[in-house]
């Protein structure tokens, strides 16, 4: 039971680079998000889907992008990676029944 | 403007002893309350939660208190153990808009 499942765990960019993280969840859950959590601070939505081929904003979404062609995967679009994207990337996962997300282990992301 | 508030970054208590989690609310609308815990480098793990409806929830060694007009919940770990070690984060949701709103989170240490 895989649950939630983000690649990679660590990545280090260059400013300018672009990258994709990946996000697949094995539960056929409708609704994903994907947040950053910054040093000592909580958690921000980037983007969320709730459902394949719908996305939306959530409170940080400049410089990232998403899509979500399979109920299964949601990846995170970096395009030209800046020093402020410098977080760890969660993503995570809701069923329609209920509250509760599952989360994955998260994406390490360091931009020098 | 943080619409769930947890006032303190860390607490620290004996193992055997209470351990108690303060979260505060702004926005009326919430109805659905959450506690995640998160241990380093790993994604947060669902704990327990409470409806509106509810005033108390039980589930083994965690609580959750919710007091409505205060807009206040507490989470109380009893007996704390020193794997309860972790960053508890509170989460607050309303049933017209699934999206999760995070405290900044609380940084729990259980002595031995």
């Amino acid at each position: 039971n895989a649950g939630v499942t983000q690649t990679p765990k660590f990545r280090i960019l260059k400013i300018g680079q672009s990258m994709t993280l990946q996000c697949a969840q094995d539960m056929n859950h409708n609704y994903m998000y994907w947040y950053r959590q910054d040093p000592g601070m909580g958690l921000k939505l980037i983007y969320y889907s709730v459902g394949a081929g719908i996305t939306d904003k959530g409170e940080v979404p400049n410089g990232y992008n998403v899509s979500r062609s399979t109920t299964e995967d949601f990846p995170l679009r970096l395009e030209l990676a800046a020093p402020s994207q410098t977080s760890v990337y969660f993503c995570a996962s809701e069923g329609a029944g209920g509250y509760g997300y599952t989360f994955g282990s998260g994406t390490r992301l360091t931009v020098v | 403007d943080q619409q769930v508030k947890q006032n303190s970054p860390s607490l620290s208590v004996q193992e055997g002893r209470i351990s108690i989690l303060n979260c505060d609310y702004t926005n009326s609308m919430f109805d659905y309350f959450l506690w995640y815990k998160k241990y380093p480098a790993e994604g947060p793990t669902f704990l327990i939660s409470i409806s509106s409806i509810k005033d108390k929830n039980e589930d083994g060694r965690f609580t959750v208190f919710l007091n409505k007009s205060a807009k206040h919940l507490s989470l109380h770990i009893v007996p704390s153990q020193p794997g309860d070690s972790a960053v508890y984060f509170c989460a607050a949701s309303s049933f017209h808009n699934r999206k999760l709103i995070w405290g900044l989170g609380t940084s729990l240490a259980v002595n031995p």
